[in-house]
């Protein structure tokens, strides 16, 4: 799946450093946010979720940080290696169904 | 376990045609979505299935449809294909009930109209 392309937002790291992905949301009803992360030649694949009523969630080398004043969404990775070089998308759910709404996408690249 | 399977994953037609594309979610999930995503849109919702209802739809044209089967397997289909349709289009599936958003997403079937 080669995914959004011609004028995605790209930050570039060193590997070995962090990354902070940054994204906007619309709706304040949402229940959940989402990240995706999505390589090339494949499908979106899951990193980590927030539900709403958290500002801050951690997994595996990555934290996901919820501001709902400002509804603003921030993915970070820590020590930041080539393989997580991707395309990453946030996006947001109702829980009334499956229906996810998603950002435009931010291109990482991670140089060695 | 196998993933989510989609065929083809490529396909060209020209304008008018129509088109299916098939979508084999993971065993014991019953809940299927599709997405399409082009350059310009980005990630689109175009609708979901659960027990072979269409659950929720998203905001495309009549000329984009869909089914799911009994053993849960999807299909979609594009009538009267428009270039504007170019895209790749991605089925996800899911288990039933409150879904935080993890879903699993197939590589895709990239369709080229022209």
């Amino acid at each position: 799946g080669e995914s959004v392309g011609l004028h995605l937002p790209t930050l570039s790291v060193q590997e070995g450093d962090n990354s902070i992905i940054n994204c906007a949301y619309s709706n304040s009803a949402s229940d959940y946010f989402i990240w995706y992360k999505q390589e090339s030649g494949k499908g979106p694949q899951f990193i980590i979720d927030i539900r709403s009523n958290m500002d801050k969630r951690q997994g595996q080398r990555v934290t996901v940080l919820l501001n709902k004043t400002v509804k603003h969404l921030s993915l970070q990775i820590a020590a930041t290696q080539p393989g997580d070089s991707a395309v990453y998308f946030c996006a947001e759910i109702l829980n009334a169904g499956n229906m996810l709404t998603f950002g435009g996408g931010t291109r990482l690249m991670v140089k060695p | 376990k196998a993933g989510v399977t989609q065929t083809p994953r490529y396909l060209i037609k020209t304008r008018g045609q129509q088109v299916t594309l098939s979508c084999s979610p993971i065993s014991g999930h019953r809940s299927v979505s599709w997405y399409q995503q082009t350059p310009g849109q980005g990630l689109q919702f175009l609708f979901e299935y659960f027990s072979e209802t269409q659950r929720n739809k998203g905001n495309f044209p009549g000329r984009f449809s869909g089914r799911q089967f009994s053993n849960s397997r999807s299909e979609m289909n594009v009538s009267t294909l428009e270039l504007g349709d170019s895209a790749l289009y991605l089925c996800a599936s899911t288990l039933a009930g409150v879904n935080t958003g993890e879903l699993f997403f197939g590589e895709g079937s990239r369709l080229t109209v022209l």
